[in-house]
């Protein structure tokens, strides 16, 4: 068990410049959730997959944003024509299957956009 | 629609000293209910779980939390903190509609030696 990895951890762009993040989950778990963090503020909600489905986006996820999880392992996040509102931590997790198992957390990429 | 409130923003104590955090919850039916921990620089680890049986759960690092369905509280608790607590801590409350966990906005630990 190797743990949830993210990459980049930290990302600096400009205002308007696309960034995609990864999320590599744990091998044999077919859930992986995507959630932003702001300053003072719990995880939310983004959008979550079962194995390479996309189940849910919440409504945060603007249409800048997509997910894909192609072939049911890693996952990437892109920002289109990034805000500086979007400025936060993107944390991504995977669980084995539903809420009931333990979703495990990877340290997060810290996105700054200026 | 279901919510989780963290009364404390920032919570101080001494080292060795007990620790109680707060957590209140709004849910329409029976809640699973979780308490995690962030460190800087860490991920998110979770300390402890509730979703049914013994309204008392034990957890990792010397951590318990207690379900209180009258109070819709699900407090952590530890006798005697060490250093190493500092952290922020989160409570979470689901599954909603879509099978998702609803984190609060968690409270900062301070540890005084």
């Amino acid at each position: 068990d190797t743990g949830v990895s993210q990459d980049p951890r930290h990302k600096i762009t400009k205002r308007g410049q696309n960034v995609t993040f990864r999320c590599d989950p744990i091998s044999e778990h077919n859930r992986l959730y995507w959630y932003r963090q702001t300053l003072g503020q719990g995880p939310e909600f983004l959008t979550y997959f079962q194995n390479e489905a996309q189940l849910e986006k919440s409504r945060l996820l603007s249409d800048r944003f997509s997910a894909e999880r192609p072939k049911g392992s890693f996952s990437t996040l892109e920002i289109q024509r990034t805000e500086q509102g979007d400025s936060a931590m993107y944390l991504c997790a995977s669980s084995q299957g539903t809420v009931q198992e333990t979703q495990y957390f990877g340290p997060g990429t810290r996105l700054l956009v200026l | 629609a279901q919510s989780v409130t963290q009364p404390d923003i920032h919570i101080t104590v001494s080292e060795g000293a007990s620790l109680e955090l707060r957590c209140n919850y709004s849910y329409g039916a029976t809640p699973y209910l979780f308490w995690y921990v962030q460190s800087p620089g860490q991920g998110l680890q979770l300390l402890l779980k509730y979703f049914s049986g013994d309204t008392l759960v034990q957890g990792i690092k010397g951590f318990e939390a207690e379900f209180k369905r009258s109070q819709s509280s699900f407090n952590l608790r530890k006798p005697s903190v060490h250093w190493s607590d500092a952290a922020e801590y989160f409570c979470a409350v689901g599954p909603n509609r879509d099978d998702k966990i609803i984190f609060g906005k968690g409270t900062r630990l301070h540890i005084l030696p």
